[in-house]
């Protein structure tokens, strides 16, 4: 089973400042990973496949960036509605794991 | 457009069982690989299962045994058949589809497993 662990486990970002997360695989996935947004009692949101393509209807603030063991989602210019828990997902080998998550609260 | 609303949770004790169901709009579920993936309170995202869209089936370890997925083509629908439920089920689950990522996803149903 391949591990993803993401990093920092939160981060406090001060509204229009930029956030890096960082999300590393135990072993190469080549660009097969999703990042997911998730608000409270919702459902996952799709932002990001192969690594670096946004999916439908993203903002061009969140973008995505990375191959192999290394990933990195990075959201320009915080607005109030990106504070969220940020999830990353293989989906090179069965089973599909996710990160433990990486929450961006407002400074 | 595309939908997919999950429901049968609920409580139940350990060592019973719960049928978890996920109706889909919009597309047709044996078209697609369709997954369950849960979510334990104040925790991170856990796949539980997969169905291909040629049939074949795959399980997390932690559910290997004890959970079956499966999809009524007429109705549109995936299934999820939960025994030898253990308070460590405990979760919110939620259908998505996708074989690679999951850009559709229902809402979730609850369920605790508890005496």
């Amino acid at each position: 089973e391949i591990v993803m662990t993401q990093s920092p486990a939160t981060l406090s970002v001060s509204p229009g400042e930029r956030a890096t997360l960082s999300c590393r695989a135990s072993q190469s996935i080549s660009s097969n990973l999703a990042w997911y947004q998730q608000k409270s009692g919702q459902a996952p949101r799709l932002l990001i496949y192969g690594a670096s393509t946004r999916a439908t209807g993203i903002p061009a603030r969140f973008s995505g960036s990375g191959s192999g063991t290394e990933f990195t989602l990075t959201i320009s210019s915080l607005q109030s509605e990106d504070f969220a828990v940020y999830y990353c997902q293989q989906y090179n080998n069965w089973p599909r794991t996710f990160g433990q998550g990486t929450k961006v609260e407002i400074k | 457009d595309v939908q997919l609303v999950e429901s049968g949770g609920g409580l139940v004790q350990p060592g019973g069982s719960l049928r978890l169901s996920c109706v889909a709009s919009g597309f047709t579920v044996s078209s697609y690989y369709m997954n369950w993936v849960r979510q334990a309170p104040g925790k991170g995202l856990e796949w539980v299962s997969v169905i291909y869209s040629g049939g074949s089936l795959d399980y997390a370890d932690s559910v290997k045994g004890r959970f079956t997925i499966s999809r009524d083509n007429s109705k549109n629908t995936l299934y999820l058949q939960m025994n030898g439920l253990r308070p460590e089920d405990t979760a919110v689950y939620f259908c998505a589809r996708g074989k690679r990522e999951s850009e559709y996803w229902g809402q979730g149903t609850l369920v605790t497993v508890s005496s």
